[in-house]
């Protein structure tokens, strides 16, 4: 089983459209996530991180952490078609030095 | 803020040379420095971490001589792809992390292609 499962998708929405992603997760001592954009042939983009459980806004983008069902999750308002690309879950134990845990990637289309 | 440049974004190289990538942190000094092979369609794969000063650190299957890490600087990290071969073709992406962030901010990528 891996550590982080992240639904592949290709999930394609309407432009304006609430798009929700979502990663669920097996190691409890993950304590950092984060959430990267990335366009074809680019390399990741940091979008939202957040250490403890709850929500954190940024514009359109919305991410929600439960460490007690071990489920992280991003929205995305009012979605554009620029806003299609792949989108990866992350985390981290707390530990200093510790490596990123990648979900697989959830490719997003927005159709104008 | 926290910017990571990568050079050169594209690169051609012929079987038995060996290609040399430079990962920069812009505005923050990277106490740690992370190097990945991406394949078309799948997630990132960790090759090494690399701390200023020190020797990188591989994951498991990764051959350190033919992979070269260095990291002399707090802004500088290169990876050197000796001896190349047509499977070492890939899309590599560095990543830096400052002294007491634990994100990662990614490089744009360098795509490399062995003939």
């Amino acid at each position: 089983q891996k550590e982080v499962e992240q639904d592949p998708g290709p999930l394609s929405v309407p432009e304006g459209a609430i798009v929700s992603l979502n990663c669920t997760y097996s190691n409890s001592a993950f304590q950092y996530f984060m959430w990267y954009r990335q366009y074809s042939r680019k390399g990741p983009e940091l979008l939202m991180y957040t250490y403890s459980s709850g929500n954190k806004e940024d514009g359109r983008f919305t991410a929600q952490v439960d460490k007690s069902s071990k489920y992280i999750s991003l929205f995305i308002r009012d979605s554009q078609p620029s806003d299609s690309a792949t989108y990866l879950c992350a985390m981290s134990e707390k530990t200093s030095g510790s490596r990123l845990t990648f979900g697989e990637g959830t490719q997003l289309t927005v159709n104008p | 803020g926290a910017v990571v440049s990568q050079h050169p974004s594209w690169v051609i190289c012929k079987s038995g040379t060996s290609v040399k990538i430079e990962c920069r942190s812009l505005d923050f000094q990277a106490t740690t420095m992370f190097w990945y092979r991406q394949f078309p369609k799948q997630s990132l794969m960790l090759m090494a971490t690399s701390n200023e000063g020190s020797k990188a650190t591989y994951e498991q299957g990764v051959e350190k001589d033919k992979f070269l890490i260095n990291h002399a600087s707090l802004t500088l990290s290169t990876l050197t792809v000796t001896s190349a071969h047509p499977e070492d073709s890939s899309f590599y992406i560095c990543s830096a992390r400052g002294g007491h962030q634990y994100e990662q901010y990614f490089g744009p990528g360098t795509r490399l292609t062995v003939t």
